[in-house]
């Protein structure tokens, strides 16, 4: 089993949809995270983090965290076409925020396509 | 701002031959990671430094190394090039850690032949 697995895609979806991206994750250790977006032939770019369960919402985007699922999603409302890239999420293990520190693992990413 | 600048962008090496890559963290940031990207791996953890200090290192062979300097600068080094070894090498720097994620560099494309 993946440490971080994500929905393989790609996703397809029509402008001004709900883009859902879904990922699982088998640490149970782990306590963050993250949604990077990355364009083709760019960097990953982090998008939003999370620690608590429940819903976190940032303009367009909400990350849910269901830790007992061990479930991370990602929703995309009013999708855009300048929204389509590959979103990767990754998980880190330990504490958050202060002095903590630790490698994230990343899932292999899921390719989103906006069309217009 | 300046973000988190790497270099070389792209570089180009011969099996057996090593290869150093440079990373500037943001100003003010003393955590630098080092990712190694492949089409088939994906993002994969090489290591973190921390105040010079390794702090964790990934499932990669000793021929990868890095270190970090006392203004937060980082180098990783790779010897003894092997052609599975190309790659996109991505820095990324944090303040503390990655508990509320890292500013990724554009990279350096390496390609080894």
């Amino acid at each position: 089993q993946k440490e971080v697995e994500q929905n393989s895609g790609p996703l397809s979806v029509p402008e001004g949809a709900i883009a859902s991206l879904n990922c699982t994750y088998s640490d149970r250790g782990s306590q963050s995270f993250f949604w990077y977006r990355q364009y083709s032939g760019k960097s990953p770019e982090l998008i939003m983090f999370i620690y608590s369960n429940g819903d976190k919402e940032d303009g367009r985007f909400t990350a849910q965290l269901n830790k007992a699922s061990q479930y991370v999603s990602l929703l995309i409302r009013d999708s855009q076409p300048s929204d389509s890239a590959t979103y990767l999420c990754a998980v880190r293990a330990g504490g958050a925020g202060g002095t903590s520190y630790g490698k994230l693992t990343f899932g292999q990413g899921t390719i989103l396509t906006v069309h217009p | 701002k300046a973000g988190v600048t790497q270099t070389p962008r792209y570089l180009i090496k011969t099996r057996g031959q090593q290869v150093t890559l440079s990373c500037s963290p943001i100003s003010g940031h003393r955590s630098v990671s080092w990712y190694q990207q492949t089409p088939g791996q994906g993002l994969q953890f090489l290591f973190e430094y921390f105040s010079e200090t390794q702090r964790n290192k990934g499932n990669f062979p000793g021929r990868f190394s890095g270190r970090q300097f006392s203004n937060s600068r980082s180098e990783m080094n790779v010897s003894t090039l092997e052609l599975g070894d190309s790659a996109l090498y991505l820095c990324a720097s944090s303040f503390f850690g990655s508990g509320y994620g890292y500013t990724f560099g554009s990279g350096t494309r390496l390609t080894v032949v």
